[in-house]
Order: structure tokens, then sequence, then C-alpha cells
């Protein structure tokens, strides 16, 4: 199994400002998974991060307002750009568990935007 | 319409109650079905997984697909205060494409 830490674990920043979450494996995979899990709303994908290339983007998303950095394989951060109320969720990262397309999940930053 | 609907809740039961959670789905090339579950302030984990159609039965819980329906169904036996939860449903038609359900918010109560 995955052990997956994020930090912050939850954080209030002011509208027009960033904050950079971090999501950190025990150990190396090759791909990440970037989600945001809105009040009432299902999970949904914003990228997947792959060690040496960029990320790629879910529709919706754009990487100005959500960049991403994967420089090893067990590192990554998302960073919400240019925040409004709007982006006030919950912000998760997992990584594929096993061979199957199921996921381990870090415990999430839960963001409030003012 | 949405991909995946599943009823938001809350479903509220006794204790030892046979607890009966449920998705529909649009898209015909899911191969894959989740459930996961998600604890209050705590990111998902993976309850039951199942590839294509049939039954799976772990313990008191046991995952059902029906592919001809578009139904998937997850129950729970036995229920305890400890299945008080989010449970999401997932599914996936491969290259971890996954969408989720919105989840089931479950009170069990003692």
């Amino acid at each position: 199994s995955a052990v997956i830490s994020q930090k912050p674990s939850r954080d209030i920043c002011q509208r027009g400002t960033s904050l950079t979450i971090q999501c950190q494996v025990d150990s190396q995979v090759t791909m990440m998974f970037w989600y945001r899990q809105q009040p009432g709303q299902s999970l949904t994908l914003i990228a997947t991060a792959n060690q040496g290339s960029e990320a790629t983007y879910e529709s919706g998303f754009v990487i100005d307002k959500f960049p991403i950095s994967r420089p090893n394989l067990t590192f990554s951060t998302l960073t919400v750009s240019n925040m409004s109320p709007e982006d006030s969720s919950i912000y998760l990262c997992s990584v594929p568990q096993g061979g199957t397309d199921t996921q381990y999940f870090g415990p999430g930053t839960r963001l409030t935007v003012l | 319409q949405k991909e995946v609907e599943q009823d938001p809740g809350p479903l509220s039961v006794p204790e030892g109650a046979i607890v009966s959670l449920n998705c529909t789905y649009s898209n015909s090339a899911f191969q894959y079905f989740m459930w996961y579950r998600q604890y209050s302030r705590k990111g998902p984990e993976l309850l039951m997984y199942t590839y294509s159609s049939g039954n799976k039965e772990d313990g008191r819980f046991t995952a059902q697909v029906d592919k001809s329906s578009k139904y998937i169904s997850l129950f729970i036996r036995d229920s305890q205060p400890s299945d008080s939860a989010t449970y999401l449903c997932a599914m996936s038609a491969g290259g971890f494409k996954t969408i989720f359900g919105a989840g089931t918010r479950l009170f069990v109560k003692a």
C-alpha cells in the first residue's frame, strides 16, 4: 500500500492570492493525480502529473490557474492561483493502487477562500 | 445528464440493518466499478472493486454490477456505527479516467 501525506491540511486564504499544496508519497510512483471535491459534488479530476513531463489537464482546468510540479517520483505540488471564493474546496492527490484502475488518496487539503 | 448518478442521502439506519447503496451510469464503456468510503475530513479509501459484471463479497460488504441495467450496488450487512461515512461509487473505462458519484452519506445509529 501507499501512504500519502498532504500539506497544508487546511487553509483560509484571501481572494487574489495563491496557495501551493504539497503531496508526498512513501514510494516511487509514475502517475499522480490531483482532484477537487466541492461541497455536495463528486470528485473531479484536475490533472495527471507524470514525472519528467508536463501535467495533463482535464477539460475545464488550465495550467495558468492550476500549475503543477512533479520534480521526482514521490512528490508533487498543485498551486491554486489568483483564488476566488469559487475555489473553496477540498483538494486531494492520489496514486494508482496496483494494476487496477483503483487509487490511494491523500487526506486532502481543505481550502476556504474569503 | 451526469455520467454517474448517486443519491446523496443522507441515509440513516439503525445498527444491525442491511444497507443498500446504489448508482446508475450512462456510459456502456465502463468496465471497472469501485466503491470508496470516505470518513469526515479524510481522503477516500477503496472498499470494493469489481471488473465487469457480477458480484463480489468481502466480509459484511457485497458489491453487485448489472451492466445490462447500468446499475451498481453496495450492500452492507449488520451495519455498525463505524460504517457511518460517505460512500462514493466510481467507475472507469480504463486509463484512470475515473468518474465518481457525488457520494451517499450514511449514518448508522447505535
